[in-house]
């Protein structure tokens, strides 16, 4: 059974860091890409980044490049999401996703966690 | 870029069939055959529900199909049941900005 588990949302203040972790497990991490998807309280979805299934490859929205980094450790199945310079408007659950096609990507989010909450407020 | 529109809200009864709409230009929906849907309860993560316009992923019922016209993407929920009741969000690859969502639309069967 796949399971994706994110952790390490919390309140920030605006202009700080934070960095998020998704535990990955039940398919074979090495082979998929992997997406941070938002969504802000009561809003809809926005693709925050992605990363390739070996890493060379990393993506991001233009609301956040620049600021976030998005990087994995394949022999820890674990993906991550740097987040600097937070503003109030990066306020939202972040959910890690996994791609639906082994080494490609095709923006099909097949299995998505529960999500972590990072809330940017003084 | 914008987001694809959906309407807000669509609402039908028990054994209906309803049909939410996902409008988008030609350079998103219009330009690739890259449309996918998600089913969101409260509070809990979106669901794929159909991929590539008119695909169902392994487990989801066939009550669901999706389509496509020109720059409008279409998902078909026939068979109305009271545990379809969710919002649902339509995404599509989009060159400039790799993917886009729609706003979402909350289904309600009453």
């Amino acid at each position: 059974e796949v399971q994706l588990v994110e952790s390490g949302g919390v309140v920030v203040q605006p202009g700080g860091s934070l960095r998020l972790s998704c535990a990955a497990s039940g398919f074979t991490f090495n082979d998929y890409t992997m997406h941070w998807v938002r969504q802000a309280p009561g809003k809809g979805l926005e693709w925050v980044s992605l990363i390739s299934w070996d890493g060379g490859i990393t993506y991001y929205a233009d609301s956040v490049k620049g600021r976030f980094t998005i990087s994995r450790d394949n022999s820890n199945n674990s993906l991550y999401l740097q987040m600097n310079s937070l503003r109030t408007e990066d306020t939202a659950l972040y959910y890690c996703a996994k791609d639906m096609v082994s080494s490609s990507w095709d923006f099909n989010f097949e299995y998505w966690g529960q999500g972590t909450l990072v809330t940017v407020s003084s | 870029q914008s987001a694809l529109t959906q309407p807000a809200s669509v609402s039908g009864s028990p054994g209906q069939s309803i049909t939410i709409s996902c409008t988008g230009t030609s350079s998103d929906v219009g330009a690739y055959n890259y449309v996918s849907w998600y089913q969101q309860h409260p509070g809990k993560a979106p669901k794929l529900m159909i991929y590539d316009v008119r695909n169902r992923p392994s487990g989801v019922s066939n009550r669901f199909s999706g389509s496509k016209s020109g720059n409008t993407a279409s998902l078909t929920i026939s068979g109305l049941q009271a545990e379809d009741e969710a919002d649902y969000y339509c995404s599509s690859y989009i060159s400039s900005s790799l993917v886009v969502f729609g706003g979402g639309t909350k289904l309600t069967v009453l």
